[in-house]
């Protein structure tokens, strides 16, 4: 079973700008999170997906927006990029919302996102 | 607010020796507690995972041991190699009914060296 995709693996970006990044789940997950990494701040949850609609948010500002597809692929949104949007963004699938064995979440490798 | 804390940030131990890690954690509606493993330019992957109902849980050469009312876990490697150098997470979960089922609060990270 293929895991968990992301694209693009690496983007440059001026301040000011917006940008999509794309995450598509295991088949079958229908629960997306999308983690910020960043070396001082470590991996901070801005948002869950679940049947297309947000079910959760972090404490991160309004630019930061996402979606979910029918199909379960989600999207997250960066606008007025600031430099310190720099970071890596790890997309996260799981089955269902619940917790337990069975039900983990399984991370994609990343959109590594460089604002200059 | 720093939810789940992890100590130590670095560890170096040599190789077949024993790695510890240690993680705290604040809110009693986290009802899931898995580790995370990292490698540079990957995203996490999900190493080993317990209940709070299990006080230790042992695959492989990972055990975790929980204990509820210290609201305390911690990883150990046993005969920690090379290849387990990398960047561990604990993490915990936010379980059903709690506002938040679902979100997954990360711990800052230990990075591992072993040396061979």
């Amino acid at each position: 079973k293929a895991g968990v995709t992301q694209t693009p693996r690496y983007l440059i970006k001026t301040r000011g700008q917006q940008v999509t990044l794309s995450c598509s789940p295991i088949s079958g997950h229908r629960s997306v999170s999308w983690y910020q990494q960043t070396p001082g701040q470590g991996l901070q949850f801005l948002f869950e997906y679940f049947s297309e609609t947000q079910r959760n948010k972090g404490n991160f500002p309004g630019r930061f927006s996402g979606r979910q597809f029918s199909n379960s692929r989600s999207e997250m949104n960066v606008s007025t990029l600031e430099l310190g949007d720099s970071a890596l963004y790890l997309c996260a699938s799981s089955l269902s919302r619940a917790s337990g064995r069975g039900n983990e979440q399984f991370f994609g490798p990343g959109t590594r996102l460089t604002v200059l | 607010q720093q939810q789940v804390k992890q100590s130590p940030q670095s560890l170096i131990v040599q190789k077949g020796g024993i790695s510890i890690i240690n993680c705290a954690y604040e809110n009693t509606a986290f009802d899931y507690f898995p580790w995370y493993q990292q490698f540079p330019g990957k995203g996490p992957a999900l190493l080993i995972a317990i209940r709070p109902d299990v006080s230790e849980k042992k695959e492989g050469r990972f055990t975790i041991s929980f204990n509820k009312s210290a609201k305390q876990f911690s990883l150990h490697i046993m005969d920690s190699q090379p290849g387990d150098s990398a960047t561990y997470f604990c993490a915990a979960r936010f379980g059903r009914g709690s506002g938040n089922t679902g979100k997954l609060i990360f711990g800052q990270g230990t990075t591992l060296q072993v040396k061979p």
